[in-house]
């Protein structure tokens, strides 16, 4: 099973509509991110969480929200889709450590569409 | 976060070395220099950090300079399975990652 698990993988929506994006991580890491790719750019920060009570904007939140439901569990959130949201959306995890490793796992993506 | 600079593609044949480069002069004493690649629409995977010292791992070596103000990532021996985009990421350690556009690598038969 991998350890970061994004629901769903690919999804079209109306504008207006509300979309949650969910992301699982088995890794027991506090570190979460959700991060946002449009073609031909790199990743782009939306939000951040270190633990369960933390929750932190990234470079680009307006118009999203997150949960942080459990250390396991973090949500994304479009309350009112537009058409501008359609991008590949991915989750990822970390733990830092003394070495610097810090590496981030990543999910497999979720394609969203926004008509 | 200290900002990189890296060409925007480069070619490699197979079974040749590839060696990216990437140019990040602001960075601070106590950030890393990562490195991650993304394979056509996959999420990105790690490849290798350092910090002062060169590192080498199955992956890949990474040279930092004595300054610390470039690096140069190296794949050895080139498969066409390391077509990808390669990511140069100057960051404090475990957190969120400034991506860039990266290198468009493309490793030819």
């Amino acid at each position: 099973d991998a350890d970061v698990t994004q629901t769903p993988r690919n999804r079209i929506t109306k504008t207006g509509k509300r979309i949650m994006l969910e992301c699982s991580q088995t890794k027991g890491h506090d570190r979460m991110y959700w991060y946002r790719q449009d073609p031909g750019l790199g990743l782009r920060l939306i939000y951040y969480s270190f633990d369960v009570k933390d929750i932190n904007k990234g470079e680009i939140s307006d118009g999203y929200s997150v949960s942080r439901q459990a250390q396991a569990k973090f949500s994304l959130s479009l309350e009112s889709a537009i058409p501008n949201q359609t991008a590949l959306y991915f989750c990822a995890t970390s733990d830092p450590d003394r070495r610097g490793r810090g590496e981030q796992f990543f999910g497999p993506g979720t394609r969203l569409t926004v008509l | 976060d200290a900002k990189t600079t890296q060409p925007p593609s480069m070619d490699c044949a197979e079974g040749r070395a590839a060696n990216l480069p990437c140019n990040h002069s602001t960075i601070s004493g106590n950030e890393y220099v990562y490195w991650y690649r993304q394979i056509h629409s996959q999420g990105p995977q790690y490849i290798i950090h350092g910090l002062k010292n060169n590192e080498t791992n199955e992956m890949a070596s990474l040279i930092i300079t004595e300054d610390r103000k470039s690096s140069t990532l190296i794949l050895p021996h080139a498969t066409l399975r390391d077509t990808a985009v390669y990511y140069c990421i100057v960051n404090l350690s475990g957190y969120a990652l400034n991506f860039g556009k990266g290198t468009s690598l493309l490793v030819t038969p």
